[in-house]
């Protein structure tokens, strides 16, 4: 089944305990992407990868870090979580056009709470 | 950059009842998609729709995006409709690769 997967899918943690949280799928694309959502915020972009080993910042980077050395995944680094990292974490993934990004695909979603 | 404006914020329908949701956007786009977050907080794809119109199902859509809105249409709705409808559009002239911009979603109630 063609899918996005993310783990974990809820996470109580501490401020200042490193975590990561992981994003794979299995479509082959090469566009993949993290967004939270928040009240009253809505879903916003924190980062994009247009292709392997290559990344870039979107609306609220700070405080994240991403690596993308496999097509397929994704993952999601907070070095030093604090509590306004609180949020729900989609990861995304879809083909990319070359400059246009098609139908974007998303995966079940993170619940984090940073204590 | 792009605002996107959903209509209405909140809707109540008895079972059967059909519906219609708006999306109405600032700027050209290359891309548009519906959205249903269900009450477990997934988002489920509808529609890529960012221009005609789709059906699947109960379900339909309309893109005109030479006027910038889309509609979304819900015939003889159940309970497991409820939920939030996002529409999200990717901006034509920039920002980040591929930024879905949200609108702030129609909180739909389906009552048996």
């Amino acid at each position: 089944e063609a899918q996005v997967t993310q783990n974990p899918r809820y996470l109580i943690t501490v401020t200042g305990k490193k975590l990561t949280v992981t994003c794979s799928q299995n479509m082959n694309h090469e566009y993949m992407s993290w967004y939270r959502q928040d009240p009253g915020l809505g879903l916003r972009q924190i980062y994009y990868s247009m292709n392997v080993e290559v990344t870039d910042k979107g609306d609220v980077p700070e405080g994240y870090k991403v690596s993308r050395k496999e097509k397929r995944n994704f993952p999601l680094i907070l070095e030093s979580p604090s509590p306004n990292q609180t949020s729900l974490y989609f990861c995304a993934s879809s083909p990319n056009g070359g400059r246009a990004i098609h139908e974007q695909f998303f995966g079940p979603g993170t619940r984090l709470t940073v204590l | 950059g792009i605002q996107v404006e959903q209509s209405p914020p909140d809707l109540i329908l008895q079972e059967g009842a059909n519906s219609t949701l708006r999306c109405n956007f600032s700027d050209s786009v290359n891309n548009l998609q519906w959205f249903h977050q269900n009450p477990w907080g997934q988002l489920i794809n509808l529609f890529y729709i960012p221009s005609g119109t789709k059906q699947n199902g109960r379900l339909s859509a309309t893109t005109v995006a030479t006027e910038r809105y889309s509609l979304l249409y819900i015939s003889s709705s159940q309970t497991t409709d409820s939920g939030v409808y996002f529409c999200a559009v990717v901006s034509y002239y920039g920002g980040s690769q591929g930024n879905l911009i949200f609108g702030k979603g129609t909180k739909l109630s389906v009552k048996p």
